[in-house]
């Protein structure tokens, strides 16, 4: 156990909806990432938070954002959703001064 | 840019056999290099890293030895269990603190 919570684990949802994924971090940790994984694209970076502010941007879609809350707790919204939107979504955290992260257990999402 | 470059999969071995997954990278100085582990189902979990040239990871009877001449970073295993099926992903940090990994490799052992 990373000590990072996701919730939901699953979510089902159709074309043209708007989703919700949250992250809870490590205990003390202040950076977020969001990762997308997909058959097609692999492991791809989507954005990083660091203490409630956006750190680093990836490949993520306009469709897509995120945020990170006072109590470190982080959203990905989801928007406008399209089939090949279903993937792996992965948070990952540490504190910010180290490359090496912990993973969460991912939401999977799938859009029909 | 920065990338990593992985062995294609899957890899097949019975109990007891030697493993080796290639990982190798192109990167701007260097940095330091993970392997991360993805069981079914479940999410990646750290399963070995290495901060500078010349250092060997080593975790659960895994080893990778980072070789800066060869820009190389070698997943090997001496004897594998069923219980290391996975998925194994070699990963570097880039552009500041976010990873991209290969293309991962998946392992399936049989008794």
């Amino acid at each position: 156990d990373s000590g990072v919570t996701q919730t939901p684990k699953h979510l089902i949802t159709a074309t043209g909806q708007r989703v919700t994924l949250r992250c809870s971090p490590r205990s003390g940790d202040l950076s977020v990432y969001w990762y997308q994984q997909s058959l097609d694209q692999g492991l791809q970076f989507l954005i990083q938070y660091y203490n409630g502010e956006e750190r680093a941007k990836g490949n993520i879609l306009e469709r897509f954002s995120a945020q990170q809350f006072p109590d470190l707790h982080s959203e990905l919204n989801l928007s406008s959703l399209e089939l090949g939107d279903s993937a792996l979504y992965f948070c990952a955290s540490n504190l910010g001064t180290t490359n090496e992260q912990f993973f969460g257990p991912g939401t999977r999402l799938t859009v029909l | 840019g920065d990338s990593v470059t992985q062995m294609e999969g899957p890899v097949t071995l019975s109990e007891e056999a030697f493993l080796t997954i290639n990982c190798t990278y192109t990167a701007t100085g260097y940095p330091s290099l993970f392997w991360y582990v993805q069981y079914p189902g479940e999410g990646l979990q750290l399963l070995l890293k290495a901060t500078k040239a010349d250092d060997k990871g080593s975790n659960k009877g895994f080893e990778a030895t980072y070789r800066k001449e060869t820009t190389s970073f070698h997943l090997e295993k001496g004897s594998v269990q069923v219980s290391d099926s996975a998925v194994y992903f070699c990963a570097l940090p880039s552009g500041g603190d976010k990873l991209i990994f290969g293309t991962g490799t998946r392992l399936q052992v049989f008794p």
